[in-house]
């Protein structure tokens, strides 16, 4: 049964616009995060935020800002899309930030042309 | 530097054949790893974790994983494959102390007829 929600499903846009995908649980976890996997299948964190708070920020583009308005939900923006930002965005929760499970959702996939 | 590896990029098995998928971490201590899967299309789905304790662990779908601290290893297995099995399985750590599910490259799981 899903429990993270994910809109839009599939997106495509050119190079330069601004794009924002939205996440939201129904869990009631604390944790929330984004991944990139890409065409390889890799998987990457980017961000994740534990009640509104951010608390992991990997290397990612500045263009790259996450939004969390309260614990079941978190955004992520990107300004200026570039051709590399092609990929699969994740969104997962997990009840707290500590060795637990994630639960995924069934991502929004990017296509930048 | 903390890391898990998959060194099987693709398997292909026969349908009621069983089937083993590798993975080793690298990490001085314990730490906490799961084994995931993706079908097409789809986000990721827990098939099972381990926690420290009994080494074998049993999952969903008959899958089960076995850890062991002298090879650094948390391999997969099942008894026999069924066409649904079809997909993408994640091996993946948390690290005491971290923040986030690190994965593995993945391993694509075909069966033949």
């Amino acid at each position: 049964e899903t429990a993270v929600f994910q809109t839009p499903n599939y997106h495509v846009t050119q190079v330069g616009n601004e794009v924002s995908f939205n996440c939201k649980q129904t869990l009631g976890h604390d944790t929330m995060y984004w991944y990139k996997q890409d065409s390889k299948k890799l998987l990457k964190i980017m961000f994740s935020y534990n009640n509104k708070q951010l608390i992991v920020n990997e290397t990612v583009p500045r263009r790259f800002s996450p939004q969390s308005s309260d614990k079941a939900h978190l955004n992520l923006r990107i300004k200026s899309v570039e051709p590399e930002d092609s990929a699969v965005y994740l969104c997962a929760s997990s009840l707290d930030s500590f060795q637990n499970t994630l639960y995924f959702g069934a991502g929004t996939r990017l296509s930048v042309l | 530097a903390q890391s898990v590896t998959q060194p099987d990029a693709r398997v292909t098995v026969s349908e009621g054949a069983s089937l083993q998928l590798r993975c080793k971490y690298s990490y001085f201590g314990t730490p906490y790893l799961f084994w995931y899967v993706q079908y097409p299309r789809q986000g990721l789905q827990l098939l099972l974790k381990y926690y420290p304790g009994d080494p074998v662990v049993q999952g969903v779908n008959g899958f089960e994983a076995e850890f062991s601290k002298s090879n650094s290893s948390f391999h997969l297995r099942k008894a026999s494959v069924h066409w649904s099995d079809w997909a993408v399985y994640f091996c993946a750590v948390w690290y005491q102390g971290g923040r986030a599910l690190i994965f593995g490259t993945g391993t694509t799981v075909s069966v033949s007829p």
